[in-house]
């Protein structure tokens, strides 16, 4: 079965400095990877996957996140953290079979400072 | 109105009371899912449904039962409800089509307090 480790649980930068969140997974082959945002009071929205091909990938809201197989991390990545992205972050994976749902990672709550 | 809506949105009720929470969406998408939200445990799986008559138990479905009444609509329901059932709860959606498998659709949440 597949696993994600978010290994920071809370995170605080400063607005304007980059922010690198990591995850890892744990699956037999090369999974489905995932990012997703929770800001407060709501529900889940997505913000890049990784299913093949270029190991950075580019998502919404300025993020970015590189595969690394030989780590097995999947680690996002924002050059300049702006006070809306204080939220939390979800990494996720899955099987390349698409017959399972998302397995989510326990999250990493980020703090922007001003 | 939302693409995948939950009611209620909140709910308080007593240890060992049946509960059901509801899901409906408007995305016209063949997959539902359940997922509880734990502070410190992220989103953990309950059921999930790839269609009408296709039900399957996540990993923490005991104590839970699901009903798929139509592709749009999928609940959720706690038989005799316990405090550490308190928690978050979501539904999400998303389509068949390959490319669609993971990209969810997550409804605001249902939070609900077992006392």
């Amino acid at each position: 079965a597949q696993s994600v480790t978010q290994p920071d649980i809370h995170i605080t930068v400063s607005e304007g400095a980059s922010l690198e969140l990591r995850c890892n997974y744990s699956y037999g082959a090369t999974p489905y990877l995932f990012w997703y945002v929770q800001s407060p009071g709501q529900g889940l929205q997505l913000l890049l996957k990784y299913f093949s091909g270029d190991t950075l990938v580019q998502g919404i809201k300025g993020f970015e996140a590189e595969f690394k197989r030989s780590q097995s991390s999947f680690n996002l990545r924002k050059p300049s953290v702006h006070w809306s992205d204080a939220a939390e972050y979800f990494c996720a994976v899955a099987p390349n079979t698409g017959r399972r749902a998302l397995t989510f990672g326990s999250g990493t709550r980020l703090q922007v400072q001003p | 109105d939302a693409d995948v809506t939950q009611t209620p949105r909140n709910r308080i009720t007593k240890t060992g009371k049946r509960i059901m929470l509801e899901c409906s969406q408007t995305k016209g998408h063949d997959r539902m899912y359940w997922y509880r939200q734990d502070p410190g445990l992220g989103l953990r799986l309950i059921y999930y449904s790839f269609d009408v008559k296709d039900i399957n138990k996540g990993e923490i479905s005991d104590g839970y039962s699901v009903s798929r009444q139509a592709q749009a609509k999928f609940s959720l329901s706690l038989e005799s409800a316990i405090p550490n059932q308190t928690a978050l709860y979501f539904c999400a959606t998303s389509d068949s089509d390959r490319s669609g498998y993971y990209g969810y659709t997550f409804g605001s949440g249902t939070r609900l307090t077992v006392v």
